[in-house]
């Protein structure tokens, strides 16, 4: 079992739709959670950053983290064609290691 | 630009050739990473910085596969005797040391081997 679990996709949505997109954890260790958008052969970028659980919003998009569940959430409103890319998770255990763990990604089309 | 910046964007080589990529962070961080990402997957860790010390490496650093950091600046990941199963993406990032802090990634460098 993979420390990070993140449906693949992909995700068709009509532009305007409300996008949820997932992932699931093993380790209860994980503190610092981050979503990042990727375009094809285009680095990662950073859209959300959270510490422990909660919901945090940033304009169209809110992050929500469920440490009980071991489930992380992004929510995208009022989506976009602009917005399809892959979005991808990861998370962190923190002190002692630094190193961030990603989920595969989910593929995201937003028609137009 | 203040961005993570990597060169070059894209290498083609034959098997067995080394190859050397570079990472430029931001100016002011001082943790440095690099992962790798082949298609259809999620970047996978390969080793991080604090400043000029290497302080953790991925099994996936096999022997063939040496980072430094020399003056706790730009970064330089080398391959040596590369192999198909080397082609991927190798992405560079950086962050503020202090509380785990944000990644930010520079575009990559895509590495083909033939």
């Amino acid at each position: 079992q993979k420390e990070v679990e993140q449906d693949p996709g992909p995700l068709s949505v009509p532009e305007g739709a409300i996008v949820s997109l997932n992932c699931t954890y093993s380790n209860s260790a994980f503190q610092y959670f981050m979503w990042y958008r990727q375009y094809s052969r285009k680095g990662p970028e950073l859209l959300m950053y959270t510490y422990s659980s909660g919901n945090k919003e940033d304009g169209r998009f809110t992050a929500q983290v469920d440490k009980s569940s071991k489930y992380i959430s992004l929510f995208i409103r009022d989506s976009q064609p602009s917005d399809s890319a892959t979005y991808l998770c990861a998370m962190s255990v923190g002190s002692g290691t630094y190193k961030y763990i990603f989920g595969t990604g989910t593929r995201l089309k937003v028609l137009a | 630009d203040t961005g993570v910046s990597q060169d070059p964007r894209h290498k083609i080589t034959k098997r067995g050739q080394n190859v050397t990529f570079r990472c430029d962070p931001i100016s002011e961080h001082n943790r440095l990473y690099w992962y790798r990402q082949t298609l259809g997957q999620g970047p996978e860790f390969l080793t991080y910085f604090q400043n000029e010390a290497q302080l953790e490496k991925s099994r996936l650093l096999s022997d063939r596969f040496s980072a430094e950091r020399p003056k706790g600046s730009f970064s330089t990941l080398e391959i040596q005797r590369t192999e198909q199963g080397d082609s991927a993406m190798y992405l560079c990032a950086s962050s503020l040391a202090g509380a785990t802090g944000e990644l930010f990634f520079g575009e990559g460098s895509r590495l083909t081997v033939l």
